[in-house]
Protein backbone atom coordinates (compact mmCIF):
# COMPACT_ATOMS: atom_id res chain seq x y z
CA UNK A 1 0.00 0.00 0.00
CA UNK A 2 0.70 3.65 -0.11
CA UNK A 3 2.87 5.29 2.27
CA UNK A 4 2.00 8.39 4.36
CA UNK A 5 4.35 10.19 6.99
CA UNK A 6 3.87 12.71 9.02
CA UNK A 7 6.27 14.90 11.27
CA UNK A 8 6.61 15.07 13.96
CA UNK A 9 4.95 12.26 16.10
CA UNK A 10 4.73 14.14 19.20
CA UNK A 11 5.40 17.59 20.35
CA UNK A 12 4.83 19.18 23.62
CA UNK A 13 4.46 23.01 23.45
CA UNK A 14 3.60 26.48 25.75
CA UNK A 15 0.27 28.03 25.12
CA UNK A 16 0.70 30.33 22.93
CA UNK A 17 3.26 29.32 20.71
CA UNK A 18 2.65 28.15 17.06
CA UNK A 19 3.03 24.51 16.11
CA UNK A 20 3.58 22.63 12.21
CA UNK A 21 3.06 19.57 11.72
CA UNK A 22 3.88 17.97 7.90
CA UNK A 23 2.20 15.38 6.17
CA UNK A 24 3.98 13.44 3.13
CA UNK A 25 2.92 11.21 0.33
CA UNK A 26 5.85 9.10 -0.16
CA UNK A 27 5.48 7.01 -3.16
CA UNK A 28 2.51 8.78 -4.74
CA UNK A 29 1.71 12.28 -5.65
CA UNK A 30 -1.57 13.53 -4.26
CA UNK A 31 -3.42 16.04 -5.54
CA UNK A 32 -5.89 16.31 -2.48
CA UNK A 33 -4.82 15.99 1.45
CA UNK A 34 -7.26 16.17 4.65
CA UNK A 35 -6.61 16.74 8.03
CA UNK A 36 -8.26 15.12 11.21
CA UNK A 37 -8.81 15.12 14.52
CA UNK A 38 -8.90 12.36 16.87
CA UNK A 39 -10.14 12.78 21.06
CA UNK A 40 -9.70 9.52 22.94
CA UNK A 41 -11.89 7.30 22.66
CA UNK A 42 -13.83 8.92 19.32
CA UNK A 43 -13.92 8.37 15.56
CA UNK A 44 -12.08 10.78 13.38
CA UNK A 45 -13.35 14.45 12.98
CA UNK A 46 -12.54 16.16 9.27
CA UNK A 47 -11.31 19.47 9.95
CA UNK A 48 -10.33 20.56 6.19
CA UNK A 49 -9.90 19.07 2.91
CA UNK A 50 -6.49 20.24 1.03
CA UNK A 51 -5.94 20.52 -2.69
CA UNK A 52 -2.89 21.61 -3.95
CA UNK A 53 -2.21 24.89 -5.76
CA UNK A 54 -5.26 26.53 -3.97
CA UNK A 55 -7.23 27.29 -0.71
CA UNK A 56 -8.18 24.66 1.78
CA UNK A 57 -11.53 23.85 2.59
CA UNK A 58 -12.73 23.95 6.00
CA UNK A 59 -15.11 21.84 7.84
CA UNK A 60 -18.09 24.09 9.34
CA UNK A 61 -16.83 24.96 13.27
CA UNK A 62 -13.26 24.51 12.03
CA UNK A 63 -11.66 27.84 12.58
CA UNK A 64 -9.71 28.64 8.99
CA UNK A 65 -7.01 31.77 11.60
CA UNK A 66 -6.45 29.17 13.75
CA UNK A 67 -5.69 25.90 11.63
CA UNK A 68 -3.91 27.29 8.98
CA UNK A 69 -3.45 24.87 6.34
CA UNK A 70 -0.98 24.63 3.20
CA UNK A 71 -0.93 22.69 0.10
CA UNK A 72 2.19 23.62 -1.62
CA UNK A 73 3.01 20.99 -3.15
CA UNK A 74 2.03 17.35 -4.26
CA UNK A 75 3.46 15.47 -1.83
CA UNK A 76 3.61 17.88 1.07
CA UNK A 77 0.63 19.62 3.04
CA UNK A 78 1.17 21.21 6.44
CA UNK A 79 -0.99 21.95 9.24
CA UNK A 80 0.05 25.17 11.27
CA UNK A 81 -1.72 25.21 14.76
CA UNK A 82 -1.00 29.38 15.57
CA UNK A 83 -1.48 30.46 19.14
CA UNK A 84 -2.30 26.81 20.11
CA UNK A 85 -4.41 26.98 23.76
CA UNK A 86 -4.67 23.91 26.36
CA UNK A 87 -7.86 22.71 24.41
CA UNK A 88 -6.00 22.47 21.22
CA UNK A 89 -4.22 19.24 23.15
CA UNK A 90 -5.69 16.45 20.56
CA UNK A 91 -4.09 13.45 17.74
CA UNK A 92 -3.76 15.12 14.71
CA UNK A 93 -4.44 12.70 11.24
CA UNK A 94 -3.37 13.55 8.21
CA UNK A 95 -4.72 11.35 4.78
CA UNK A 96 -3.61 11.33 1.50
CA UNK A 97 -5.84 10.58 -1.46
CA UNK A 98 -3.67 8.34 -4.81
CA UNK A 99 -5.77 8.91 -7.58
CA UNK A 100 -4.26 6.11 -9.09
CA UNK A 101 -6.47 3.27 -9.32
CA UNK A 102 -9.01 3.44 -6.86
CA UNK A 103 -8.75 6.73 -5.01
CA UNK A 104 -8.06 5.34 -1.54
CA UNK A 105 -7.24 7.69 1.27
CA UNK A 106 -3.99 6.43 2.77
CA UNK A 107 -3.61 7.57 6.60
CA UNK A 108 -0.31 8.78 8.64
CA UNK A 109 0.68 7.73 11.56
CA UNK A 110 -0.62 10.61 13.38
CA UNK A 111 0.56 13.63 15.23
CA UNK A 112 0.05 14.08 19.05
CA UNK A 113 -0.09 17.60 20.25
CA UNK A 114 0.10 18.65 24.13
CA UNK A 115 -0.08 22.39 24.72
CA UNK A 116 1.03 23.22 28.64
CA UNK B 1 -26.67 14.16 5.37
CA UNK B 2 -24.44 11.19 5.58
CA UNK B 3 -24.34 8.87 8.25
CA UNK B 4 -22.56 5.84 9.58
CA UNK B 5 -23.35 3.47 12.43
CA UNK B 6 -21.36 0.21 13.67
CA UNK B 7 -22.20 -2.09 15.28
CA UNK B 8 -21.62 -3.55 18.21
CA UNK B 9 -19.32 -0.30 19.77
CA UNK B 10 -17.05 -3.30 21.71
CA UNK B 11 -16.75 -6.95 20.90
CA UNK B 12 -14.98 -9.51 22.95
CA UNK B 13 -13.99 -12.99 20.88
CA UNK B 14 -11.67 -16.04 22.21
CA UNK B 15 -8.89 -16.96 19.91
CA UNK B 16 -10.51 -18.81 16.83
CA UNK B 17 -13.90 -17.73 17.36
CA UNK B 18 -15.33 -16.14 14.52
CA UNK B 19 -17.80 -12.70 14.54
CA UNK B 20 -18.84 -10.46 12.16
CA UNK B 21 -19.05 -6.12 12.74
CA UNK B 22 -21.80 -4.59 11.11
CA UNK B 23 -21.61 -0.45 9.25
CA UNK B 24 -24.66 0.72 8.72
CA UNK B 25 -25.17 3.77 6.61
CA UNK B 26 -27.11 6.22 4.28
CA UNK B 27 -25.57 8.32 1.61
CA UNK B 28 -27.33 10.24 -0.99
CA UNK B 29 -25.10 8.43 -3.61
CA UNK B 30 -22.35 5.86 -2.75
CA UNK B 31 -19.26 6.66 -4.24
CA UNK B 32 -17.45 3.79 -1.96
CA UNK B 33 -17.59 2.50 1.63
CA UNK B 34 -14.05 1.87 2.78
CA UNK B 35 -12.64 -0.26 6.12
CA UNK B 36 -9.67 0.53 7.95
CA UNK B 37 -7.49 -1.03 11.13
CA UNK B 38 -6.82 1.77 13.93
CA UNK B 39 -4.37 0.29 16.68
CA UNK B 40 -4.15 2.71 19.54
CA UNK B 41 -1.94 5.61 18.91
CA UNK B 42 -1.75 5.26 15.27
CA UNK B 43 -3.43 5.85 11.95
CA UNK B 44 -5.82 4.26 10.29
CA UNK B 45 -4.65 1.64 7.87
CA UNK B 46 -6.37 0.82 5.19
CA UNK B 47 -7.90 -2.52 4.76
CA UNK B 48 -10.63 -2.47 1.61
CA UNK B 49 -12.73 -0.44 -0.61
CA UNK B 50 -16.15 -1.86 -1.92
CA UNK B 51 -18.05 -0.13 -4.65
CA UNK B 52 -21.07 -1.87 -5.12
CA UNK B 53 -23.78 -4.13 -3.64
CA UNK B 54 -22.53 -7.85 -3.90
CA UNK B 55 -18.92 -6.63 -3.81
CA UNK B 56 -16.76 -8.95 -1.64
CA UNK B 57 -13.23 -8.38 -0.33
CA UNK B 58 -10.83 -10.84 1.53
CA UNK B 59 -7.65 -10.14 3.08
CA UNK B 60 -6.29 -12.75 5.45
CA UNK B 61 -8.40 -13.91 8.12
CA UNK B 62 -10.72 -10.75 6.85
CA UNK B 63 -13.54 -10.82 4.27
CA UNK B 64 -15.99 -7.40 3.55
CA UNK B 65 -19.12 -7.44 1.95
CA UNK B 66 -21.72 -4.61 0.96
CA UNK B 67 -24.95 -4.40 0.29
CA UNK B 68 -27.12 -1.13 -0.42
CA UNK B 69 -27.92 -0.57 3.09
CA UNK B 70 -24.76 -1.86 4.95
CA UNK B 71 -21.27 -3.86 5.19
CA UNK B 72 -20.21 -6.46 6.98
CA UNK B 73 -16.69 -6.94 8.70
CA UNK B 74 -16.33 -11.09 8.69
CA UNK B 75 -13.38 -12.36 10.89
CA UNK B 76 -12.42 -16.09 10.89
CA UNK B 77 -10.52 -17.71 13.65
CA UNK B 78 -9.28 -14.20 14.90
CA UNK B 79 -6.00 -14.34 16.21
CA UNK B 80 -4.90 -11.45 19.15
CA UNK B 81 -3.04 -9.31 17.08
CA UNK B 82 -6.50 -8.88 14.66
CA UNK B 83 -7.09 -6.67 18.12
CA UNK B 84 -7.64 -3.38 16.92
CA UNK B 85 -10.25 -0.90 16.37
CA UNK B 86 -11.99 -1.16 13.03
CA UNK B 87 -13.57 1.94 11.41
CA UNK B 88 -16.34 2.07 8.41
CA UNK B 89 -16.43 5.13 6.11
CA UNK B 90 -18.20 6.10 3.18
CA UNK B 91 -17.88 8.26 0.50
CA UNK B 92 -20.64 10.37 -1.07
CA UNK B 93 -21.25 11.33 -4.46
CA UNK B 94 -20.47 15.11 -4.59
CA UNK B 95 -19.16 18.27 -6.27
CA UNK B 96 -16.71 20.65 -6.01
CA UNK B 97 -13.61 19.94 -3.95
CA UNK B 98 -14.86 18.01 -0.81
CA UNK B 99 -16.00 14.58 -3.31
CA UNK B 100 -13.39 12.38 -2.08
CA UNK B 101 -14.54 13.34 1.43
CA UNK B 102 -14.86 10.65 3.68
CA UNK B 103 -17.33 10.29 6.70
CA UNK B 104 -16.63 7.87 9.71
CA UNK B 105 -18.37 5.53 11.79
CA UNK B 106 -16.92 5.44 15.65
CA UNK B 107 -15.30 2.38 15.28
CA UNK B 108 -15.80 -1.22 17.12
CA UNK B 109 -13.48 -2.25 19.13
CA UNK B 110 -12.27 -5.82 18.82
CA UNK B 111 -10.49 -7.48 21.90
CA UNK B 112 -9.42 -11.18 20.94
CA UNK B 113 -7.95 -12.77 23.84
CA UNK B 114 -5.67 -15.94 23.38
Amino acid sequence: GAVVSQHPSWVICKSGTSVKIECRSLDFQATTMFWYRQFPKQSLMLMATSNEGSKATYEQGVEKDKFLINHASLTLSTLTVTSAHPEDSSFYICSARDPRGLGTQYFGPGTRLTVL
Amino acid sequence: EDQVTQSPEALRLQEGESSSLNCSYTVSGLRGLFWYRQDPGKGPEFLFTLYSAGEEKEKERLKATLTKKESFLHITAPKPEDSATYLCAVQAVGSGGSNYKLTFGKGTLLTVNP
